[in-house]
């Protein structure tokens, strides 16, 4: 059973606008979440954590959003940038030796 | 720069074929994973390693095993490969010690069984 869901597996976007990635989790136990962007023919990297004592965290144009009653988190690409196009992966992990990946969003920028 | 290294980026085997993807990490990470990665299903953990000889079952091991000798060093191997194993395969690297660091992955291995 899927712990960690994406359920848009492909999002359209104009360059320069907001792109808004959203995640549901099921185990209330998860305490840390990630989101990775993984680009065709190369492996996912690392784009931006959040702990669950928080409900935000920024990182330059990507913000992370954090609701834990509804087990929702939710990127933000502000303004978004052709180079954002990728398939972006959320997880969730609360041993931090296993991690809970989701289906993965396909970002398009229009430019 | 940190890296992970996949011994191969793209593998045909045929089905009954004992097939080995080799992963090297060059960070002195404590643990180590093997994923694979099917369209609409996202990336499944296959093994996990925590330490050199250890090892933990992840959420698809079956058909598959692990061997981990060295620090820097995780094998995965289909014992028997069959075409159900056709999928890309991630390795990643991440240091020890709480939920707070990220994963470091490979650029993959393509394999096709046929």
């Amino acid at each position: 059973d899927q712990q960690v869901k994406q359920n848009s597996p492909s999002l359209s976007v104009q360059e320069g606008r907001i792109s808004i990635l959203n995640c549901d989790y099921t185990n209330s136990m998860f305490d840390y979440f990630l989101w990775y962007k993984k680009y065709p023919a190369e492996g996912p990297t690392f784009l931006i954590s959040i702990s669950s004592i928080k409900d935000k965290n920024e990182d330059g144009r990507f913000t992370v959003f954090l609701n834990k009653s509804a087990k929702h988190l939710s990127l933000h690409i502000v303004p978004s940038q052709p180079g954002d196009s990728a398939v972006y992966f959320c997880a969730a992990s609360s041993t931090g030796n296993q991690f809970y990946f989701g289906t993965g969003t396909s970002l398009t920028v229009i430019p | 720069d940190v890296k992970v290294t996949q011994s191969s980026r793209y593998l045909v085997k045929r089905t009954g074929e004992k097939v080995f993807l080799e992963c090297v990490q060059d960070m002195d990470h404590e643990n180590m994973f093997w994923y694979r990665q099917d369209p609409g299903l996202g990336l499944r953990l296959i093994y996990f390693s925590y330490d050199v000889k250890m090892k933990e079952k992840g959420d698809i091991p079956e058909g598959y095993s692990v061997s981990r000798e060295k620090k820097e060093r995780f094998s995965l191997i289909l014992e028997s490969a069959s075409t159900n194993q056709t999928s890309m395969y991630l390795c990643a690297s991440r240091k020890a010690g709480g939920s707070g660091d990220e994963q470091f992955f490979g650029p993959g291995t393509r394999l096709t069984v046929l």
